[in-house]
């Protein structure tokens, strides 16, 4: 089972649209959560970490549920300047080795 | 502020030959500092990581290394590439027991063919 999983998609929705991603993580003794986003041929740049409590930035609202091993991603009225791969990051103690989902494509569409 | 250089951008290489990628960071010390590559359809993989001058975690065996000479320098080496090793390599820095934020330089995409 890998680290971290996610559904690769790609998820195509249309402008305006509320999108949700999931991610699964195998170590139950992670400690810290991200998402990142990244751009086509470009460098991953952080997106929100991922509070027990849940938060929310705007439009973006993270999810984790430590039972089921499992965080999320909410984007709502989604912007085609959205569109985007999205990663999770799951850490453990330190943070000095964060590993990395393969991302979820998604494309806003106009 | 703080910034991260990697370099060179691209880079075409034949099987076989030596390969050095450089990064450095400006406006902080004692950065982690970590080399990352991202293979087609894969995500990051995680290749090194480093807390202090001359000491490097090594995640993947292989024949690449990595070296660390200076507090904010990250060297990333092959005597011989391998097709495999064909990605995009990104360097990237974190305060240390902070957030667990990485700040990623803009990364450098190596063909080998």
């Amino acid at each position: 089972r890998k680290e971290v999983e996610q559904d690769p998609g790609p998820f195509n929705v249309p402008e305006g649209a509320t999108v949700a991603f999931n991610c699964t993580y195998s170590n139950s003794a992670s400690q810290s959560f991200f998402w990142y986003r990244q751009d086509c041929r470009k460098e991953p740049k952080l997106l929100m970490s991922v509070y027990s409590s849940g938060n929310e930035d705007g439009r973006f609202t993270a999810q984790l549920n430590r039972a089921s091993q499992y965080i999320s991603l909410l984007i709502r009225d989604s912007k085609l300047s959205d569109s985007a791969t999205y990663l999770c990051v799951v850490g453990g103690f330190g943070n000095e080795k964060l590993t990395f989902g393969t991302g979820t494509r998604l494309t806003i569409i106009p | 502020s703080q910034t991260i250089h990697q370099w060179p951008a691209t880079l075409v290489q034949p099987v076989g030959s030596p390969l050095s990628l450089e990064c450095t960071v400006e406006g902080t010390s004692n950065p982690n500092l970590y080399w990352y590559r991202q293979a087609a359809g894969r995500g990051l993989q995680l290749l090194f990581y480093s807390v202090g001058i001359g000491q490097i975690s090594s995640e993947v065996p292989q024949n690449l290394s990595a070296s660390r000479p200076q507090d904010r320098q990250f060297i990333l080496s092959s005597k011989k590439l391998l097709l495999s090793d064909s990605g995009f390599y990104l360097c990237a820095w974190s305060v240390r027991r902070d957030t667990g934020e990485l700040f990623f330089g803009e990364g450098s995409r190596l063909t080998v063919l």
